[in-house]
């Protein structure tokens, strides 16, 4: 079965410092991985994929994530912070381009 | 492009009764997908159609829920028989063929269902 962990349900970070969202996944295949973004009372908003070649796939707004295979990891970047990046983000995975499994979401928060 | 509309975006309503959802989806995708979302949880899969067909179904969706796609275009969830435990964003997404390559579903807005 598949599965993603996020590691922290709250995340807070000064304005301009260096945001890191922690992603693990389980998957007996290999997995299609995403990161959506979700501001209050919308609907979730695509960030970036990870499907197959590069490894480090870059996505909207600066942010970028890493597949790392041997850690089973998909943690999302960003070098520096911005107000506007105060939202809930969620890791996910799809193990062959159907359903979508979501993990339980981290909110992030910018401190001024 | 409009995006993925839903509505209504608010339900209210007793428990006992029935409601209906509808999902209208980015017009060239040929999938539909719904989801649910309860409070600090990250949503969770019920159901997705590929044209009219639905091809399956999570073991969340009981027999109170059905959901139809009959043009393969727009979609409605329905739920008979409403309970508390049904209160929750209701999410529609869609996405295009996979001959596209993986190209990840878009969402809707939701709708917010509060059972009273």
């Amino acid at each position: 079965a598949q599965s993603v962990t996020q590691l922290g349900s709250h995340v807070s970070v000064s304005e301009g410092a260096l945001v890191l969202l922690r992603c693990n996944y389980s998957s007996s295949v290999p997995p299609y991985l995403f990161w959506y973004v979700q501001y209050p009372n919308q609907g979730l908003q695509l960030l970036l994929k990870y499907t197959t070649g590069a490894t480090l796939v870059k996505g909207i707004n600066g942010f970028e994530a890493e597949f790392k295979k041997s850690e089973t990891s998909f943690h999302l970047t960003k070098p520096s912070a911005h107000m506007s990046d105060a939202a809930e983000y969620f890791c996910a995975v799809s193990p062959r381009d159907d359903k979508i499994i979501f993990g339980k979401g981290t909110r992030l928060h910018i401190l001024p | 492009d409009t995006g993925v509309s839903q509505n209504p975006r608010h339900k209210i309503t007793k428990r006992g009764q029935n409601v209906t959802f509808r999902c209208d989806p980015i017009s060239e995708h040929n999938r539909l997908y719904w989801y649910r979302q309860t409070l600090g949880q990250g949503p969770e899969f019920l159901t997705y159609f590929q044209n009219e067909a639905q091809l399956e179904k999570s073991r969340l969706l009981s027999d109170r829920f059905s959901a139809e796609r009959p043009k393969g275009s727009f979609s409605t969830l329905e739920i008979q028989r409403t309970e508390q435990g049904d209160s929750a964003m209701y999410l529609c997404a869609s996405s295009p063929s996979t001959a596209q390559g993986i190209m990840g579903q878009y969402f809707g807005p939701g709708t917010r269902l509060t059972v009273t």
